[in-house]
């Protein structure tokens, strides 16, 4: 089945310790995005692809950075975990509707992260 | 950019129905979504709507809309256990970079 993958589920790092999160995706759509969703909180989006173009909401942190290698795969890097960055993180993928697709987002299962 | 309201929480029986309301702001919406989040997953595509529809139905789930009022709502009939989850709505906006806007979610507790 076409799918949005995420590794791991469950990451544990250090305060000030970089952790990259992965996410892949089978659909291959040229669209993808990074949320990250506090407890009880809608999903908040960091930034997002347009193929390779990136694109970063205006109040995503400095510490955190993304890169997408290619259509398959993007990578969320945290470059020096706070407290404050503990939370799921969650990634999704479209198709952009210029390409014919909906605005309709399929979401990965989220990598939860804890910062000790 | 464009609010999206919901309210934050539903109590309800097993086997009586749910409604989830959603109101929004930008009427530019072409499409409305509705996510549902189990406990520690990703959010999962319920059902949509095109704005030029006012009602869809789809199995246990019916989905209205009243683009004049910008109010959006999902009925559950019959609901299980299993459908205790945030429900998320979302109009999907006519920008250009394909982004959706959520509301703040409502979580749903089906009592047995």
């Amino acid at each position: 089945d076409a799918m949005v993958i995420q590794n791991p589920r469950y990451q544990v790092t250090q305060f000030g310790k970089p952790v990259t999160l992965s996410c892949s995706q089978t659909l291959n759509h040229n669209v993808m995005y990074w949320y990250q969703q506090k407890s009880s909180q809608a999903p908040k989006l960091l930034f997002h692809y347009y193929d390779k173009d990136f694109n970063n909401e205006a109040d995503t942190p400095d510490n955190f950075q993304s890169r997408r290698p290619n259509t398959s795969f993007c990578f969320l890097d945290i470059r020096s975990p706070g407290l404050g960055d503990a939370a799921m993180y969650l990634c999704a993928t479209s198709r952009d509707i210029l390409a014919g697709g909906f605005k309709t987002q399929y979401f990965g299962p989220g990598t939860r992260l804890l910062v000790l | 950019g464009e609010d999206v309201e919901q309210s934050l929480f539903l109590s309800v029986r097993e086997g009586d129905s749910s409604v989830i309301n959603c109101t929004y702001t930008d009427s530019s919406s072409t499409y409305l979504y509705w996510y549902k989040q189990e406990p520690g997953a990703g959010l999962q595509l319920l059902t949509y709507i095109f704005s030029n529809m006012d009602m869809k139905q789809d199995q246990r789930l019916t989905v209205l809309l009243n683009k004049k009022d910008k109010h959006l709502s999902l009925r559950i009939a019959d609901t299980q256990t299993g459908d205790s989850a945030i429900y998320f709505c979302t109009p999907g906006g006519n920008n250009a970079g394909n982004m959706l806007t959520f509301g703040g979610g409502t979580r749903l507790m089906v009592k047995p």
